[in-house]
């Protein structure tokens, strides 16, 4: 299967500070990318989706302007976690999606952020 | 809205016996796509088994077989031969054909341990 990178595998931040994340697919171009949050012992819930060059898709309940998503090309996709707090601290998983050569998502391995 | 429900949050199987783990699902949809992802300690997503609505046909993957019953809406997981790696977090999911809405549902999980 394709790979998909993430960075860093764990951070750990000051209350009030942004934190940023990296998505790549590695070896495909992801047309679309979907950004992930998973709370321990619980499934994982979609925060958003991007599209190369657009705009990303929030999930009602996801504040926009807190976690911000760019997707600027076709391999990478960041995810900007805003003025930071203790509540935003979670695992989140990024997964890209390439419906020309592959038609299933392919996850990346996770970050996790940890707000002091 | 699509839901995705697992109703078992945690099975025991002993090593080399067999286990089901249950799925059911809701939908309007006539064609979609159902998954199996586990997740194992290191938290990596990993596909086990996809199932496509449109064939009668159920998946299989090497000890991996799905019972996919698409009148009653159920997508149940049978693991073969269980092994102690097969011990992890798994997750059913549905996705709507290729296109905007490629995201995935995902359900809350099964919790699967392997005894020795």
């Amino acid at each position: 299967g394709a790979v998909v990178s993430q960075h860093p595998s764990w951070v750990i931040c000051k209350s009030g500070t942004s934190v940023k994340i990296e998505c790549r697919s590695l070896d495909f171009q992801a047309t679309t990318m979907f950004w992930y949050r998973q709370f321990p012992k619980q499934s994982l819930m979609l925060m958003a989706t991007s599209n190369e060059g657009s705009k990303a898709t929030y999930e009602q309940g996801v504040e926009k302007d807190k976690f911000l998503i760019n997707h600027a090309s076709l391999t990478l996709s960041t995810l900007t976690v805003t003025s930071a707090h203790p509540e935003d601290s979670s695992f989140y998983i990024c997964s890209a999606f390439s419906g020309r050569t592959h038609n299933e998502q392919f996850f990346g391995p996770g970050t996790r952020l940890t707000v002091l | 809205a699509q839901t995705v429900t697992q109703s078992q949050p945690e099975m025991s199987v002993q090593e080399a016996e067999t286990v089901t783990l249950s799925c059911t699902y809701d939908t309007s949809e006539s064609d979609y796509y159902l998954f199996w992802y586990k997740q194992p300690p290191s938290r990596q997503m990993i596909l086990v088994i996809r199932q496509e609505a449109y064939k009668q046909q159920n998946a299989t993957e090497n000890r991996f077989s799905v019972n996919f019953q698409k009148a009653a809406k159920s997508f149940s997981l049978k693991i073969s031969d269980s092994q102690l790696g097969d011990a992890a977090m798994y997750f059913c999911a549905y996705r709507s054909p290729s296109g905007t809405a490629s995201k995935l549902t995902f359900g809350t999980g099964t919790r699967l341990q392997v005894t020795l």
